[in-house]
């Protein structure tokens, strides 16, 4: 069975420039998650998606950073215009329902804002 | 936040034993996961404890007391490819779904 996928692996950009991440999260996985790593941290959840909607974007920063699930499968995790601050890696996570179940993660997405 | 704590550096030898301890204080508790990550790579999953007491997995065990607000991961007969971090995370009742990770121990096993 294939894990959660992420792409692209690494993205390098300029402050100001807008840049998009992708998550394929595992087949069946119903609950679908965007976590920020910092180096030396462990992950923040940002957003939370229960199928299609977003049941917990408190710690999303909604003034440069979106996502969006359309169709209750993969997901798109956007941020414009980047910043400085914003390098970090970017990790998606599926589980098969939410509440307590494991969730289960993707090999991130490195990005380098500079 | 939650308060999460854990050591950040554990060093050991091949064929040791290790435990990684975690506290932590939160209202609600709702389960307590051990993940593992080598550098670079995704978390991947260890253990859930929920109720207290020791689950044992193969080489790696993890216990839980929920009244002390404490955890640890055990790892038995150490291998080099042990080395990376383990990270300790919350669950809570209120925010379903939600976890709560601490800083993450950093383990480096020596030949």
């Amino acid at each position: 069975e294939a894990g959660v996928v992420q792409s692209p692996r690494y993205k390098i950009i300029e402050k100001k420039q807008p840049v998009a991440f992708w998550c394929n999260p595992i087949s069946g996985h119903n609950t679908l998650y965007w976590y920020l790593q910092n180096l030396g941290q462990g992950p923040e959840l940002l957003i939370r998606y229960e199928n299609e909607e977003a049941v917990d974007d408190s710690q999303l920063p909604k003034d440069r950073f979106s996502a969006e699930r359309l169709k209750g499968v993969d997901s798109t995790l956007k941020i414009q215009p980047a910043e400085l601050g914003d390098s970090a890696v970017y990790l998606c996570a599926s589980s098969l329902r939410g509440g307590s179940d494991t969730q289960y993660f993707g090999p991130g997405t490195r990005l380098t804002v500079l | 936040g939650q308060n999460i704590d854990q050591p950040t550096e554990m060093t050991a030898t091949e064929g040791a034993i290790v435990q990684i301890n975690c506290t932590y204080q939160t209202s609600g508790f709702n389960g307590l996961f051990w993940y593992q990550q080598h550098a670079g790579e995704a978390p991947t999953f260890l253990s859930y404890n929920v109720l207290d007491g020791l689950e044992e997995k193969g080489r790696f065990s993890s216990f839980l007391s929920r009244s002390k607000g404490y955890s640890y991961l055990l790892l038995k007969e150490l291998q080099m490819k042990d080395s990376a971090s383990y990270l300790c995370a919350v669950a809570r009742g209120s925010t379903l779904g939600r976890l709560y990770f601490g800083r993450g121990t950093q383990l480096t096993v020596w030949p």
